[in-house]
């Protein structure tokens, strides 16, 4: 079955400091991928997404994610974070083979915090 | 301004109450879903629709239903019989790529 990890439950960083959050994928076959934000009480915002081509993809807000197929991740970076960045981040996969929103899978959410 | 909108935004039920929770989109897109967010774990599909008048359950669909009567509206109910209803709802419409309402918390009281 397919499945989504997301290793760290809650990050803490200072802002102005970089910042990478960890996802990785079990499927068998290369999916399509996303990373997307969530503020409190609120609903999802897509932060960026990888269907093919260029493994480095470059999302909004000065997000960017790269895909590596041989540890099957797509690793979410932002060089400098701003205390606005607080909020909570899903990966999330779905099979080219069927491309629906239908199969897709999330990740548990990483929590992070920054720091002034 | 195109756009999914759920309302109501905090919504309390008394046990063995049925609640619906609204989901309008006007992005003229086929497909919606809900589902559901608990602290600490991902989002869970409840029920997505695909097309009017047809939808299918997701992985948690029991104790809730859904109709879809207009391409623009996915209402769902929260039955009474949903053991353990307390949760953040969230709508979203799309193909591949969703977009998200801005979510419903509803709390049994």
């Amino acid at each position: 079955a397919q499945s989504v990890t997301q290793p760290d439950i809650h990050i803490t960083v200072s802002e102005g400091a970089s910042l990478e959050l960890r996802c990785n994928y079990s499927y068998g076959a290369t999916p399509y991928l996303f990373w997307y934000v969530q503020s409190p009480g609120q609903g999802l915002q897509l932060l960026l997404k990888y269907f093919s081509g260029d493994t480095l993809v470059q999302g909004i807000k000065g997000f960017e994610a790269e895909f590596k197929r041989s540890q099957s991740s797509f690793n979410l970076r932002k060089p400098s974070v701003h205390w606005s960045d607080a909020a909570e981040y899903f990966c999330a996969v779905v099979p080219i083979s069927s491309g629906s929103a239908r199969q897709l899978t999330f990740g548990s959410g990483t929590q992070l915090t920054v720091l002034p | 301004d195109g756009g999914i909108t759920q309302s109501p935004k905090y919504l309390f039920r008394k046990e063995g109450q049925n609640v619906t929770l609204s989901c309008e989109q006007n992005l003229n897109h086929d497909a919606m879903y809900w589902y559901r967010q608990d602290p600490g774990q991902g989002l869970r599909l409840i029920y997505y629709s695909q097309i009017v008048n047809d939808f299918q359950k997701g992985d948690i669909a029991e104790g809730y239903s859904v109709s879809r009567e207009k391409k623009e509206s996915f209402p769902l109910t929260v039955t009474s019989a949903q053991k353990n209803p307390t949760a953040f709802y969230l709508c979203a419409t799309g193909a591949n790529v969703l977009t998200f309402g801005a979510g419903s918390r509803l709390t049994v009281l």
